[in-house]
């Protein structure tokens, strides 16, 4: 059974760091693409980004290029969502997802992690 | 890149049919079997109905169906429960190898 495990919920000030992370397993991590999806307060799901964890190779949204950085360890079958200097507007449920479907289409989610950024 | 245009809400009573659009452009919709559709119920991770226009994964009853005329794609829920009452989302490839999602579509069994 494949299993996407988030980290907690977090709460940061504007201007501070933060890297999330989902933990995999069951299926073989490094040769399935997995990324990110991003949910506003409120509002739609957002396309983030992808990785393949094998060579690390990433896909990014134009919309989030350069905002924020997936990255894999494929040691520890888990991969990760960071900020380097969060803004208000980065509060939101956080989902990682296994792409399953052509198009890299999502098709296991994990249970999402809620951002909270505020001073 | 702007999100897919499906509408704000539909509605529908038990044992009706109703069907949620979702548009996009050559780029997404219009130029790739990729759309796959998504439910989601407040405050839980989204479940795929829907996948290549119009496939069901393992578990989804056959009252949800798919399908893509142009640069339309379309959800059908036949046999209407109230446990369809949720939110629904389109996903479309897009030709930047990314992907992109619909702005959500609320639906309410009445």
């Amino acid at each position: 059974e494949v299993q996407l495990v988030q980290s907690g919920g977090e709460v940061k000030k504007p201007g501070e760091s933060l890297k999330i992370s989902c933990k995999a397993s069951g299926y073989t991590f490094t040769t399935e693409w997995i990324g990110w999806v991003r949910q506003m307060p409120g509002k739609g799901l957002e396309w983030m980004g992808i990785i393949f964890p094998s060579d690390s190779d990433t896909k990014y949204s134009p919309s989030f290029q350069g905002q924020v950085t997936i990255s894999a360890d494929k040691s520890i079958s888990t991969v990760y969502l960071q900020w380097s200097s969060l803004k208000a507007s980065d509060t939101a449920l956080y989902f990682c997802a296994r792409v399953k479907y052509s198009g890299y289409a999502f098709g296991d989610w994990g249970q999402g992690t809620l951002v909270t950024v505020s001073s | 890149q702007s999100a897919l245009t499906q509408p704000a809400s539909v509605s529908g009573s038990p044992g009706q049919s109703i069907t949620i659009s979702c548009t996009g452009t050559s780029s997404d919709v219009g130029g790739y079997n990729y759309v796959s559709w998504y439910q989601q119920y407040p405050g839980k991770a989204p479940k795929v109905m829907i996948f290549d226009v119009n496939n069901r994964p393992s578990g989804v009853p056959n009252r949800f169906s798919g399908s893509k005329s142009g640069n339309t794609a379309s959800l059908t829920i036949s046999g209407l429960q109230p446990e369809d009452e949720a939110e629904y989302y389109c996903s479309s490839y897009t030709t930047s190898h990314t992907r992109l999602f619909g702005g959500g579509t609320k639906l309410t069994v009445l």
